[in-house]
């Protein structure tokens, strides 16, 4: 059973460009988050999909974040017209959903965005 | 608020040392999880272990033993007999119901030779 991949792993672009990521979830795990972590913090939450819909998304998510399941599986992550403070680790994590209970997120290995 | 406090910015230890990271948390709700992740240089979050706040049985797994105090709003990481291979960030983080996770800033835990 593979685990959660990204793609990429480091992007590297300029102030204005847009950028997009990709996070592949473990097999039929219904749920997907994606967190953003800046250097010396925690992640720190910035939304999650159960199947194709968007059922949260923290204040954190300007207008020039969008984030999209389209067929509830692989997600993408796209950022309009970057900002040098944009620059962080992107991870996304999935769980499988449970009937009781809360699910455990497992990460993948985060794209490394610098915005120059 | 939900809010996860990890005081200890950075430890150093020689190997073979026991060691202790410290979390504190912060929820209003009766019914929370806590867990921890472990964060090698390749950055890749890897889950510990995940406790919900009606079991407050310590666990033990290998050398890995948590302590879970809800008087004190405290689930403390010991590892016994540290190895260079536990060099890592280490992350507290607490779930209410809602699938968030709230993480506090991490603990780098540095085991020399």
């Amino acid at each position: 059973d593979t685990g959660v991949s990204q793609d990429p792993r480091h992007k590297i672009t300029k102030r204005g460009q847009n950028v997009t990521f990709r996070c592949d979830p473990i097999s039929e795990h219904n749920r997907l988050y994606w967190y953003r972590q800046t250097l010396g913090q925690g992640p720190e939450f910035l939304t999650y999909f159960q199947n194709e819909a968007q059922l949260e998304k923290s204040r954190l998510l300007s207008d020039r974040f969008s984030a999209e399941r389209p067929k509830g599986s692989f997600s993408t992550l796209e950022i309009q017209h970057t900002e040098q403070g944009d620059s962080a680790m992107y991870l996304c994590a999935s769980s499988p959903l449970m009937t009781s209970g809360i699910e455990t997120q497992y990460f993948g290995p985060g794209t490394r965005l610098l915005v120059l | 608020a939900q809010k996860v406090t990890q005081a200890q910015t950075e430890i150093s230890v020689v190997e073979k040392e026991d060691v202790t990271l410290d979390c504190v948390y912060e929820t209003r709700d009766t019914t929370y999880y806590l867990f921890w992740y472990k964060q090698p240089p390749s950055g890749e979050l890897v889950f510990l272990i995940r406790r919900n706040s009606f079991d407050e049985q310590n666990e033990i797994s290998g050398r890995y033993s948590w302590n879970f105090q809800k008087s004190t709003s405290s689930f403390n990481f010991t590892i016994t007999a540290s190895q260079v291979v536990d060099s890592a960030v280490y992350f507290c983080a607490l779930m209410e119901y809602g699938n968030k996770l709230v993480f506090g800033a991490g603990t780098i835990l540095r085991v020399k030779s």
